[in-house]
């Protein structure tokens, strides 16, 4: 049972374009929603981060979108570069992130100039 | 640099044979985790530790084991090796049991030929 779902496997964006990644969940007692960025070769490292109790937080061309009762979380990438081409995962957690993330399949994302 | 080491980065070895794998937390955390990463899988939990404890347990096969020593380094034990168990396997560490943020390692990636 996948707890998280992310969409799409894999994006191709423009330079300057709108980057989006989708992700739902099914279990209503995670409170804690962050997005990871892999490089290859890389671990994941820790992009943004959300609370159930806002509907969006952004930092800086990344923004985290959440829709509580439709249980989906988005990330958005304003003004895409290749730099930040890198796979992309959505997690979740219970109890404010004391458990273990459950994390998305990832989305590998391609920024071309 | 996230400050979690994964020690080897890379380790070939056939079929049946074990491996130890090898995780230093970043200074001061307590709690570790471990994660397998496969293509269509994506990032698995398998197993946390904190403060020396088994804390938490994912989908960790019975052929895994796994410790936590007095000097808060971690290692994964993977025995009767099978070609399904070819991944990539990342440690990460936190500092409590109280925040989110995982620092991940560069990982340790295992070919079963």
């Amino acid at each position: 049972q996948q707890q998280v779902k992310q969409s799409p496997q894999s994006l191709i964006v423009q330079k300057g374009g709108i980057s989006i990644i989708n992700c739902a969940y099914e279990n209503t007692a995670f409170d804690y929603f962050p997005w990871y960025q892999q490089f290859p070769g890389k671990g994941p490292a820790l992009l943004i981060a959300i609370r159930p109790d806002v509907s969006e937080k952004k930092e800086g061309r990344f923004t985290i979108s959440f829709n509580k009762s439709a249980k989906q979380f988005s990330l958005h990438i304003m003004d895409s570069q290749p730099g930040d081409s890198a796979t992309y995962f959505c997690a979740a957690a219970r109890n404010s992130g004391n458990t273990p993330l459950v994390f998305g399949k990832g989305t590998r994302l391609s920024v071309i100039a | 640099d996230s400050g979690v080491t994964q020690t080897p980065k890379h380790l070939i070895t056939a079929t049946g044979q074990r491996v130890t794998l090898r995780c230093s937390p970043r200074s001061g955390d307590l709690s570790v985790y471990w994660y397998q990463q496969s293509l269509d899988q994506g990032l698995q939990f398998l197993i946390q530790y904190y403060n020396g404890e088994e804390r938490a347990k994912g989908n960790i096969l019975e052929r895994f084991s796994a410790q936590q020593f007095p000097d808060l380094h971690s290692e994964l034990n993977l025995s009767s090796l099978e070609l399904g168990d070819s991944a990539l396997y990342f440690c990460a560490s936190r500092a409590g049991v109280n925040t989110g943020e995982l620092f991940f390692g560069e990982g340790s990636r295992l070919t079963v030929l």
